[in-house]
């Protein structure tokens, strides 16, 4: 397996403009996270979904962050308006279900100017 | 405890140097203990999984405890090598898989 896939790994925009990261989970995993890793706060869970569904969302910054699941083997993070403090690293995890362990993609590096 | 909380928040030992990290986290509603290693450009890489008070977990020269009574995770390094100079995370899980993660031990072994 590939293990999680993440998309862009690095990506540079100006405030203001829409920003879309991606992920693939590993194959057969039911669980899914969004991460966002700051000098400031360290790895925070911003979203997770089971199954596709949402299930918590409450470390999403505020409205101009939001996350979708399609299908089993895609998630989008999204920010519109991005701003220059959400420059981060944004990781995405998966897990199967009855498993601890959380497997981490490489995570995307976004930088808001 | 209401976080996961690290410390040291970054140690520098020499190469053979034995080393530990402790880490305290929220002991009621525990569901396991996770230990992740985190080198520079990379992503966190799983190393233990602890669920049961009195788990001990080893990989190589590497191990780590578990109080959850107490709520405290001991991560130990034997002879530390400069490859094992990385970010450690532990962080507590719920029962639906959400983690809470420390801010991490930043190890930097000398040669």
């Amino acid at each position: 397996d590939a293990g999680v896939i993440q998309s862009p790994r690095h990506e540079v925009t100006e405030m203001g403009q829409e920003v879309t990261l991606r992920c693939k989970p590993i194959s057969g995993h039911d669980y899914l996270f969004w991460y966002r890793q700051t000098m400031m706060r360290g790895l925070e869970l911003l979203i997770y979904f089971n199954n596709n569904v949402p299930i918590d969302d409450s470390g999403m910054p505020e409205d101009r962050f939001s996350a979708k699941m399609p299908n089993a083997s895609f998630s989008t993070l999204k920010i519109q308006p991005s701003e220059p403090r959400d420059s981060a690293v944004y990781f995405c995890a998966s897990k199967q279900g009855g498993w601890h362990e959380q497997y981490f993609g490489p995570g995307t590096r976004l930088t808001v100017t | 405890i209401l976080n996961v909380e690290q410390s040291p928040q970054s140690l520098h030992v020499q190469e053979g140097d034995s080393t530990n990290f402790t880490c305290s986290f929220p002991s009621s509603n525990f569901y396991a203990l996770h230990w992740y290693r985190w080198e520079t450009a990379k992503s966190p890489e799983a190393l233990f999984v602890m669920t049961l008070n009195g788990d001990e977990k080893k990989k190589g020269r590497i191990s780590a405890t578990l109080n959850t009574k107490e709520g405290y995770s001991y991560l130990y390094i034997k002879g530390s090598q400069p490859e094992d100079s990385a970010t450690y995370l532990c962080a507590s899980s719920s029962n639906t898989g959400k983690l809470i993660f420390g801010q991490g031990t930043t190890l930097q072994v000398k040669p």
